[in-house]
């Protein structure tokens, strides 16, 4: 069974460019989830989707980012324009939805951005 | 507010050197305790999940325990490819929402 697949897994811009990092979760997973992980840090979630539907996105930066999951299944989380402060790598995970029991994450390998 | 917290930051072990490492939380309404190992250049894998105080699991040489504030993860007897970040997260309140720690690096070496 194929994993979380993200893309790319690195990317290099100067500050105020755009950048879009794509995701395609486990097949069957209903939950979406895009994290953030600063250097020595645990992952910070951003956005959660409940299938197509954004049910929590407290800690998403409105002003400069934006995600979507467009027919439930595939997810793109954009920045613009980028600042410095980006710099990290972007988690995207997924699991089976809330009445699956327990709430077990499977995690993509991430895409490093860089910020320059 | 939530929080969780896991020492030590950093952890150098011979192999076969038996240790533990630390998860304190403070939630309220824990719905359930995640442990995740991490290499580098990759995401977090799935360990275990606890939901009560008491309650062990066991993988290999990882045995995770729970109680009312923390959870302990003991490694018996690392190898070398025990090296990793292990992280610790923990579910309140709204279902989906998992708050991690920073993690513990652990090295061994042979």
């Amino acid at each position: 069974e194929a994993g979380v697949v993200q893309s790319p897994r690195y990317k290099i811009i100067e500050k105020k460019q755009p950048v879009a990092f794509w995701c395609n979760p486990i097949s069957g997973h209903n939950t979406l989830y895009w994290y953030l992980q600063n250097l020595g840090q645990g992952p910070e979630l951003l956005i959660r989707y409940e299938n197509e539907e954004a049910v929590d996105d407290s800690q998403l930066p409105k002003d400069r980012f934006s995600a979507e999951r467009l027919k439930g299944v595939d997810s793109t989380l954009k920045i613009q324009p980028a600042e410095l402060g980006d710099s990290a790598v972007y988690l995207c995970a997924s699991s089976l939805g809330q009445f699956s029991g327990a709430n077990v994450l499977t995690f993509g390998a991430g895409s490093r951005l860089t910020v320059l | 507010e939530d929080q969780v917290t896991q020492s030590p930051e950093a952890l150098r072990l011979q192999e076969g050197e038996s240790s533990s490492l630390n998860c304190s939380y403070t939630v309220s309404g824990l719905r359930g305790l995640f442990w995740y190992r991490q290499d580098p250049g990759k995401g977090p894998e799935f360990l275990f999940t606890l939901y009560s105080a008491g309650e062990e699991k066991e993988k290999e040489r990882l045995k995770a325990t729970l109680t009312k504030k923390e959870s302990f993860l003991h490694i018996t007897a690392p190898k070398p490819e025990d090296s990793a970040t292990y992280l610790c997260a923990v579910q309140a309140g709204s279902w989906g929402k998992l708050q991690f720690g920073a993690g513990t690096q652990v090295v061994v070496t042979p």
